[in-house]
């Protein structure tokens, strides 16, 4: 079945680093690629998204391009805030019937001043 | 705009109690969707719905129900409450319109089984 695999975490990071979250995708077809974030206490939010290969998302100074030769959708961002300490979840879609989004087991990131 | 909207937040359960946790969603969304986090393991699907009148399993329904009886509520019940079910859960919505497949997820309700 289809799966989601991100790199380990936690990532610790100093104010204005460039970051990079690593994910990588097992699945049929063609499937649709999300990023979303979850801040301490709340849901998660949709961060970007690309539906098809060679596709870039972008948000807030993130990044994700959809590579279908390599099956990954890596996140980055140029210079991390401490705004930005969260919890990041890598998804994929089929894209048929109920749209059932299957996730990686998240990554959570600190960003120190 | 409320989205979706979870109750209740907290709840502590003794093993064998039973319980309802309440989703509803206000953007006219055909799809919802139940899903348990737990700790370090990403979320798992346990029910969805496609439609008033119709739910179907996800990846681990064994120990709940839903139903939705209109296209606004979709509540996940707890039958004989279990410590395995200690989890945060998470309702979420969406749309079918074409190249967009996000959800809107409640901010979720933590429940403990002791």
């Amino acid at each position: 079945g289809d799966s989601v695999t991100q790199m380990e975490g936690p990532v610790t990071l100093s104010e204005e680093a460039f970051l990079t979250i690593n994910c990588t995708y097992t699945a049929t077809g063609y499937p649709s690629l999300f990023w979303y974030v979850q801040y301490p206490g709340e849901g998660l939010q949709l961060l970007l998204k690309a539906t098809k290969a060679d596709d870039k998302g972008s948000n807030k100074g993130f990044e994700a391009t959809y590579r279908k030769e390599t099956t990954s959708f890596h996140l980055e961002k140029g210079s991390v805030q401490v705004s930005d300490s969260a919890v990041y979840f890598c998804a994929l879609s089929g894209g048929q019937g109920a749209q059932k989004l299957v996730f990686g087991q998240g990554t959570r990131l600190t960003i120190n001043p | 705009n409320a989205g979706v909207t979870q109750t209740p937040k907290f709840r502590i359960l003794k093993i064998g109690q039973s319980m309802t946790l309440q989703c509803t969603q206000d953007m006219n969304h055909n799809y919802m969707y139940w899903y348990r986090q737990d700790p370090g393991m990403g979320l798992k699907l346990i029910y969805y719905s496609v439609g008033a009148g119709i739910t179907d399993k996800g990846e681990v329904p064994n120990g709940y129900n839903v139903s939705r009886s209109t296209t606004e509520d979709f509540p996940l019940r707890l039958e004989l409450a279990a410590p395995s079910q200690t989890s945060v859960y998470f309702c979420a919505s969406s749309s079918p319109r074409a190249g967009d497949y996000g959800y809107t997820f409640g901010s979720g309700t933590r429940l403990t089984v002791v």
